[in-house]
């Protein structure tokens, strides 16, 4: 069963527009949420992280939302670049894992058009 | 953020051969590494925990035969996939948490995509 779920495949984005890539989660020991980027043929680059007493972390274009009570987080990218064109993957950490591996949502690939 | 060094990054091997895989943290010591594998069009997948000087954690379903796993020193972690077979052809990724840069984020490799002719 998939704890960290990213269910649109795929968004479109116009340049200059926001993005909004969304992630719900069902494991309720998960306290701690990282944003990755992914492009082909390369291990994912850390974007953005919230932990579950925030509700809100921004690091310049770059703001994720986490609402606890829906167990769901956003990453909101403003304004958009041909740039931020990749996969984007939502993972989850819960406090008490020894080594903390992350579990990883399927991705959502965001597109950005000029 | 800290780097984390991964070769080969593309292996063709044939079927039946063995391929190691290795994963080296550049400038930071880890004591615990994962392997990841990742199918076309999937999330990334867990495998394995990879503890300095200690046994690797497998996930379940994967055969830890099949799948070595070394963590010999502070820096270096590697993967044998033993006797590979098609079904193996995949894109293995490997990375290490530092512990100086916050206990949760972990740095990638660029990952390895093996193809098993």
């Amino acid at each position: 069963d998939q704890q960290v779920k990213q269910n649109s495949p795929s968004l479109s984005v116009q340049e200059g527009r926001i993005s909004i890539l969304n992630c719900d989660y069902t494991n309720s020991m998960f306290d701690y949420f990282l944003w990755y980027k992914k492009y082909p043929a390369e291990g994912p680059t850390f974007l953005i992280s919230i932990s579950s007493i925030k509700d809100k972390n921004e690091d310049g274009r770059f703001t994720v939302f986490l609402n606890k009570s829906a167990k769901h987080l956003s990453l909101h990218i403003v304004p958009s670049q041909p740039g931020d064109s990749a996969v984007y993957f939502c993972a989850a950490s819960a406090i008490d894992q020894a080594g903390t591996a992350l579990i990883f949502g399927k991705g959502t690939t965001l597109s950005v058009s000029s | 953020g800290a780097v984390v060094s991964q070769h080969p990054s593309r292996v063709i091997c044939k079927s039946g051969t063995s391929v190691k895989i290795e994963c080296r943290s550049l400038d930071f010591q880890a004591t615990t590494m994962f392997w990841y594998r990742q199918f076309p069009k999937q999330s990334l997948m867990l495998m394995a925990t990879s503890n300095e000087g200690s046994k690797a954690t497998y996930e379940q379903g994967v055969e830890k035969d099949k799948f070595l796993i070394n963590h010999a020193s502070l820096t270096l972690s590697t993967l044998t996939v033993t006797s590979a077979h098609p079904e193996d052809s995949s894109f293995y990724i490997c990375s290490a948490r530092d512990p100086s840069g916050g206990a949760y984020i972990q740095y990638f490799g660029a990952g390895t995509r093996l193809s098993v002719l």
